[in-house]
């Protein structure tokens, strides 16, 4: 089956560690995000990338970085220097970057302790 | 700064009804609007995709429309069903290629 998996669904750390998120997409799609989620807020964009090699910051992409070093992967890492790391964090993709649908993985629930 | 706004945050009505959901956005500039639905402690489901040029798309029981002029799209849901409760997303794509989300309005149908 074609879609996108996120993986661990949970993952704790201590504070002031990195954390890498992982996020594998088989659909052959060239764009891929990353979106964070907190309670009664909306998605919120951290980065984003059109293709392989390229990634644009998002609305809020301050303590956090990407690499999109093979179409079919799209790493986040949470630094250190992340004020409040704790959220749900998706992961999508799309055909291509405009007038494409988005899907979504079933998300990693980050907990900072 | 692009603005996407669901009201109500929360909704419930009986099965069977027919409802409405609204999302307003205050930049006109976009090249699409979407509606998604979230389960709880899951990703979010595409439903229905409105290119800017576009008037309304259908699917099965939704109904989406953009008005672009006036900031509005609705989510018509016709015969709802108690699988029909969810959150419902909308999310606009700017002209800087951004995906704007609004906070989403629950929606719980009453058996």
């Amino acid at each position: 089956d074609g879609g996108i998996t996120q993986s661990p669904k949970y993952l704790f750390r201590k504070e002031g560690q990195n954390v890498t998120l992982s996020c594998e997409q088989n659909l052959n799609h060239d764009a891929m995000y990353w979106y964070r989620q907190d309670p009664g807020q909306g998605l919120r964009l951290i980065y984003y990338s059109q293709i392989v090699n390229d990634f644009q910051k998002g609305d809020i992409a301050e303590g956090y970085s990407v690499s999109r070093e093979k179409k079919e992967s799209f790493p986040l890492t949470v630094t250190s220097a992340q004020k409040n790391p704790t959220a749900f964090y998706l992961c999508a993709s799309s055909i291509v970057l405009v007038n494409s649908p988005l899907h979504f993985g079933n998300g990693t629930r980050l907990t900072v302790t | 700064k692009q603005e996407v706004t669901q009201i109500p945050a929360a909704l419930s009505v009986p099965e069977g009804e027919n409802l409405v959901l609204n999302c307003s956005f205050t930049d006109s500039a976009i090249y699409n609007l979407q509606w998604f639905r979230q389960d709880p402690g899951k990703g979010l489901t595409s439903l229905l995709l409105i290119q800017s040029s576009q008037r309304e798309q259908t699917s099965g029981r939704l109904n989406a429309s953009l008005d672009k002029s006036s900031g509005r799209s609705t989510l018509y849901i016709a015969a709802s069903q108690p699988g029909d409760s969810a959150t419902y997303l909308c999310a606009v794509q700017n002209r800087d290629d951004k995906i704007i989300f609004g906070k989403g309005t629950r929606l719980h149908i009453l058996p």
